[in-house]
């Protein structure tokens, strides 16, 4: 059964750069039925998408945080992961890995738990 | 633009039924949706998706208490027979080449 599993530092300094990794269970990484994705929850507030990869590479990105995303594949770990620079206070947030279901993604069809990361000082 | 819309609040009591909407922007009245649950202090579980002519796919293990219906730009969520652990938040969410929006949420609580 597929598990995603979030990980990484749960507080970050502002002006720095966040790194999370998601590590897939399953072999369903590399398939042409998936892309995989990153959503995030700033506390009390909705989700919102940040990203979505495919295996080989290929990513789209939330435009309003394009300039500041960058999401990658590590195939023979079966992760992909994601780094989002220059962070401030309103990066603060859970963030969830999922997968997004379809050749060219669509909706995210399995979640994981979500990890915590505070951008403070 | 590609924009979801939702109540922010719902109630309804124990064992009743209620449902939730979801409103696609102007110009996207043809989009699928999904829906996901989020209860409290939990990551977010895909319920279903959504086509525009109403027929739906459920996830796993998700109950037949829970179904959908679509009516032009509106996506409908219908949960019966409430139970205390649907009181939750419930997102749609769409897609479009290149791009996934969520809606803001509503809030249900369970009377």
């Amino acid at each position: 059964q597929l598990q995603l599993q979030e990980s990484g530092p749960g507080l970050v300094k502002p002006s720095e750069t966040l790194s999370l990794t998601c590590t897939v269970s399953d072999g369903s990484f590399i398939s042409t039925n998936y892309y995989w994705g990153w959503i995030r929850q700033p506390p009390g507030k909705g989700l919102e998408w940040i990203g979505s990869i495919y295996y080989s590479g290929s990513t789209y990105y939330n435009p309003s945080l394009k300039s500041r995303v960058t999401i990658s594949v590590d195939t023979s770990k079966s992760q992909f992961s994601l780094k989002l620079s220059s962070v401030t206070a309103a990066d603060t947030a859970v963030y969830y890995c999922a997968r997004d279901y379809g050749g060219s993604g669509s909706y995210f069809e399995s979640w994981g738990q979500g990890i915590l990361v505070t951008v403070s000082s | 633009q590609l924009v979801l819309t939702q109540s922010p609040s719902a109630s309804a009591s124990l064992g009743a039924s209620v449902k939730l909407t979801c409103t696609l922007s102007s110009g996207h009245s043809t989009y699928a949706i999904a829906w996901h649950q989020q209860q409290p202090e939990k990551g977010p579980r895909f319920l279903m998706k959504l086509n525009i002519d109403g027929s739906h796919i459920r996830g796993d293990g998700i109950p037949d208490r829970f179904s959908g219906s679509s009516s032009g730009a509106e996506r409908y969520l219908t949960i019966s027979s409430l139970q205390s652990e649907d009181e939750a938040g419930y997102y749609c969410q769409t897609w479009g080449t290149g791009i996934r929006v969520f809606g803001g949420g509503t809030k249900l609580t369970v009377l």
